[in-house]
């Protein structure tokens, strides 16, 4: 089983769609979340952390759920220009070493 | 923009031939990382660096070497390259506060290497 798992679409939605995004991870011990954005043929980017409490940044509303070991993103309202690989990722432990998802890959359409 | 910077961005190369793919950032960053990311599949951690002079292996084995003699620079080797190495490699880096928190990784635009 891997560390961190993702649905891998494609979600292909209209513009101005709400869209939702899960992740699963197994270590229990895992203390810090992120989604990263990656575009095509380009490096991840930092899209928002993820905390406890749930936390929002604009039209990106994420989610924690430490019982359940599950990670959301929803976008809202949403563009072309969000079209790309929406990657849920893991810190477990100390030093600072992720691990990725595979990636969920979204595009938005006309 | 993150200052961090890979060379080359693409790299075709026969088999043999020693390789050294470059990765500079210039925000002072003590903690750097190499990654390994097949298309579609998922970024793997093979070295990451916690300052000079220091190099760890990641989760996934890897043939390459890396090595840290200065904060900014972290190359990436491969003696002798197959076409197994073939794969897009991702440079990344942070800023260190302690061995908990976290802090954002910023990535480099990545060298495309292609063994043949």
């Amino acid at each position: 089983r891997k560390e961190v798992e993702q649905d891998p679409g494609p979600f292909n939605v209209p513009e101005g769609a709400t869209v939702a995004f899960n992740c699963t991870y197994s270590n229990s011990a895992s203390q810090s979340f992120f989604w990263y954005r990656q575009d095509c043929r380009k490096e991840p980017k930092l899209l928002m952390s993820v905390y406890s409490s749930g936390n929002e940044d604009g039209r990106f509303t994420a989610q924690l759920n430490r019982a359940s070991q599950y990670i959301s993103l929803l976008i809202r309202d949403s563009k072309l220009s969000d079209s790309a690989t929406y990657l849920c990722v893991v810190n477990t432990g100390g030093g600072n070493k992720l691990t990725f998802g595979t990636g969920t890959q979204l595009k938005v359409e006309l | 923009e993150a200052d961090i910077y890979q060379t080359p961005r693409y790299l075709v190369i026969g088999t043999g031939k020693k390789i050294t793919l470059e990765c500079s950032q210039t925000m002072g960053h003590d903690k750097m990382y190499w990654y390994q990311q097949d298309p579609g599949m998922e970024l793997h951690l093979i070295h990451y660096s916690y300052g000079v002079n220091s190099t760890e292996k990641g989760d996934l084995s890897s043939e390459s070497t890396v090595s840290r003699i200065r904060t900014e620079h972290f190359p990436l080797t491969l003696e002798s390259a197959r076409p197994s190495h073939t794969s897009q490699y991702l440079c990344a880096s942070s800023d260190r506060k302690d061995d908990i928190s976290y802090n954002e990784q910023f990535f480099g635009p990545g060298t495309r290497l292609t063994v043949l």
